[in-house]
C-alpha cells in the first residue's frame, strides 16, 4: 500500500516568487492535513482539507492557501515568498475527519528561499 | 500560553530505564491525545493515541491522561537506543478537529 506521496522533495526559490506543492494521501484516506516544520516553531497546523472543502486552518497570513480535489489530492500554494518561508512542509493524510489525529506523513517538501 | 506544551529536552535516560514524557494542554475540552514519534531526518509517525476516558497500553509504551491538571505522558519501558528521537505530543481540540502539536521532547538513550 503506497504511502502519502509529496512532490517536489526539494526546491530553492527566491524570495517574491510563488510556489506550488503536491501531496497524494493514502489510498481511501479523504482527509489530507498541512503543516509547516522549522526548528525553532515546531510543527505548525497550516490547514485540513475533507472532501474539496478546508475545515480547519491555522494561523498563517493569506499568501497561504491550498485546495482538495475530488480524488482526495491536494495542493498547497505559497504567493510572494519571504525568506522565512524556508520550511519542511508536511502533508499528511486520515481516514476521515474522526480519525483525523490518526495521521499518516508524507516525507515533507523541503522549501529553501533565497 | 501554547496550545500544547512540551519540554524541548534533551531527556537523556540509560538504556534499560523508564523514560517519561509530559506534555500540558490549554483546551480543557481536549477529547483526543496522540504521541508521535520523528527520528532525525524522518517524517513524524503515530506511536499511540488515547481518548479522554482512559489510558492506554502498547507493548513497552504506555500514555496516561491526568484531565484535572491537563497533562499526557508517555512512558516507555526498557529504553532501548532505538527509542532515541524527538516525541511529539499532539492534541484534537474540542471544537474543531484540526490537530495541534506541541514542539516536541527530544530523547536520548545512552547505552
Amino acid at each position: 500500500k503506497a504511502g502519502v506521496t509529496q512532490t517536489p522533495r526539494y526546491l530553492i526559490k527566491t524570495r517574491g516568487q510563488q510556489v506550488t506543492l503536491s501531496c497524494s494521501p493514502i489510498s481511501g484516506h479523504r482527509s489530507v492535513s498541512w503543516y509547516q516544520q522549522t526548528p525553532g516553531q515546531g510543527l505548525q497546523f497550516l490547514f485540513e482539507y475533507f472532501s474539496e472543502t478546508q475545515r480547519n486552518k491555522g494561523n498563517f497570513p493569506g499568501r497561504f492557501s491550498g485546495r482538495q480535489f475530488s480524488n482526495s489530492r491536494s495542493e498547497m500554494n505559497v504567493s510572494t515568498l519571504e525568506l522565512g518561508d524556508s520550511a519542511l512542509y508536511l502533508c499528511a493524510s486520515s481516514l476521515d475527519r474522526e480519525t483525523s489525529g490518526v495521521l499518516t506523513f508524507g516525507a515533507g517538501s523541503r522549501l529553501t528561499v533565497l | 500560553q501554547k496550545e500544547v506544551e512540551q519540554n524541548s529536552g534533551p531527556l537523556s535516560v540509560p538504556e534499560g530505564a523508564i523514560a517519561s514524557l509530559n506534555c500540558t494542554y490549554s483546551d480543557r475540552g481536549s477529547q483526543s491525545f496522540f504521541w508521535y514519534r520523528q527520528y532525525s531526518g524522518k517524517s513524524p509517525e503515530l506511536i499511540m493515541f488515547i481518548y479522554s476516558n482512559g489510558d492506554k497500553e502498547d507493548g513497552r509504551f504506555t500514555a496516561q491522561l491526568n484531565k484535572a491538571s491537563q497533562y499526557v505522558s508517555l512512558l516507555i519501558r526498557d529504553s532501548q537506543p532505538s527509542d532515541s528521537a524527538t516525541y511529539l505530543c499532539a492534541v484534537k481540540g474540542s471544537s474543531a478537529s484540526k490537530i495541534i502539536f506541541g514542539s516536541g521532547t527530544r530523547l536520548s538513550i545512552r547505552p
